[in-house]
């Protein structure tokens, strides 16, 4: 099974502020990568897949970037909506596996 | 705008079997993959099972280890509705249970329904 590690734990930023979020896997998982938001009582949302990919929808100021066992989700400004915990998955293998997330806050 | 609706959660007894239910519209399942994933209470996202859609695999199925011979996914084409028949339940199978269209990365989650497993 792929170990998907992700730092820091929680991120403290200030609305307007640039946000970084990092996700390591145990083995390569070439670019089979995504990341989700969840606020709280709300399902996951899909940001990004295959590494840097936005989903639909999903604003620019969102940027995935990575290959292999090191990956980054960068939010450039971040809104107060952005506040939330942020998960990665791998589906490069079975099982998928995810971080175990990192909580953006103020 | 796609959509998914859980329902079938609940509370039940350890060794109990209970059936999650989950209706898409504005899209076909039987031309898209699908998930579950589970949330324990202040944890993270756990992959559950998929089932594929399309090509020579249609219909295969995966499971995570921990669910594997208790935990069966199967769908209704003709009612456009994932299941997940989950038996033989355990404390530790406690969770918010999704699910999801695509069996790599998901694109569509539904709500959620939750399973508490409790005497």
């Amino acid at each position: 099974e792929i170990v998907m590690t992700q730092s820091p734990a929680t991120l403290a930023v200030s609305p307007g502020e640039r946000a970084a979020l990092s996700c390591r896997a145990s083995q390569s998982v070439s670019i089979n990568f995504a990341w989700y938001q969840q606020k709280p009582g709300q399902a996951p949302r899909l940001l990004i897949y295959g590494a840097s990919t936005r989903a639909t929808g999903i604003p620019a100021r969102f940027s995935g970037s990575g290959s292999g066992t090191e990956f980054t989700l960068t939010i450039s400004s971040l809104q107060s909506e952005d506040f939330a915990v942020y998960f990665c998955q791998q589906y490069n293998n079975w099982p998928l596996t995810f971080g175990g997330g990192t909580k953006v806050e103020i | 705008e796609a959509q998914l609706a859980e329902s079938g959660g609940g509370l039940i007894q350890p060794g109990g079997s209970l059936r999650l239910s989950c209706v898409a519209s504005e899209f076909s399942i039987s031309t898209n993959s699908m998930s579950w994933v589970r949330q324990a209470p202040g944890k993270g996202l756990e992959w559950v099972s998929s089932i594929n859609s399309g090509g020579p695999n249609v219909g295969n199925t995966d499971y995570a280890d921990f669910v594997k011979g208790r935990f069966f996914i199967s769908r209704d084409k003709s009612k456009n509705t994932l299941y997940l028949q989950m038996n033989s339940l355990r404390a530790d199978d406690t969770a918010v249970y999704y699910c999801a269209r695509g069996n790599y990365y998901m694109d569509v989650w539904g709500k959620g329904t939750t399973v508490i497993v409790s005497s």
